[in-house]
């Protein structure tokens, strides 16, 4: 079975860029959680959605950041303008919308802005 | 706030040793505890979720229990390879109106040496 899969790998940019971070969930699974994670801070919810629709978005850091779920299979995290504090690695992950069951995660983006 | 913290923050062993990594929370109104892996450059594998009413739970050589009341869990690995490796990662889920969102602990990174 296909895990969750993000988009890019890698990803460097200059300041002031517009980023955009995509992600496709496991299929059948309705929860769906952008994460950061950076040495400083660790592993930060910036924010998830049930059936396609935002729940949480009390993580993100500011209003440059945005994201979206036009449907279940699709989703985007995207930062503009981009800012050097910005870097991180970004993960997607999804679960089935029961508290008992257990998220998966991809791989991540390595966003670096320069 | 709840607040997850890992101690030690880093360890390593010689291979064959049995092991135990620890996770403390501060609030214990949890849902469940999930134990991830995480390999370098890679996202996170789940390895092992309790509910709050669990005690414990196995999978092959690994071991996680729960004692919800003291705020803690551990992670037991009998007797450690070189493929254990990783920074292993201990995640609460809190009970919120979402009722789907995990804060992570500070993560434990393992070296198994030869």
């Amino acid at each position: 079975d296909a895990g969750v899969i993000q988009s890019p790998r890698h990803e460097v940019t200059e300041m002031g860029q517009e980023v955009t971070l995509r992600c496709k969930p496991i299929s059948g699974h309705n929860s769906l959680f952008w994460y950061r994670q950076t040495m400083m801070r660790g592993l930060e919810l910036l924010i998830y959605f049930n059936n396609n629709v935002p729940i949480d978005d009390s993580g993100m850091p500011e209003d440059r950041f945005s994201a979206k779920m036009p449907n279940a299979s699709f989703s985007t995290l995207k930062i503009q303008p981009s800012e050097p504090r910005d870097s991180a690695v970004y993960f997607c992950a999804s679960s089935l919308y029961r508290e008992d069951q257990p998220q998966h995660f991809g791989d991540g983006t390595r966003l670096s802005i320069l | 706030k709840q607040e997850v913290t890992q101690i030690p923050a880093a360890l390593s062993v010689p291979e064959g040793e049995n092991l135990v990594l620890n996770c403390s929370f501060t609030d214990s109104a949890i849902y469940n505890l999930q134990w991830f892996r995480q390999d370098p450059g890679k996202g996170l594998t789940s390895l092992l979720l309790i509910q709050s009413s669990q005690r414990e739970q196995t999978s092959g050589r690994l071991n996680a229990s729960l004692d919800k009341s003291s705020g803690r869990s551990t992670l037991y690995i009998a007797a450690s390879q070189p493929g254990d490796s990783a920074t292993y990662l201990c995640a609460v889920r809190i009970l919120t109106g979402g009722g789907n969102k995990l804060t992570f602990g500070t993560g434990t990174q393992l070296k198994v040496e030869l």
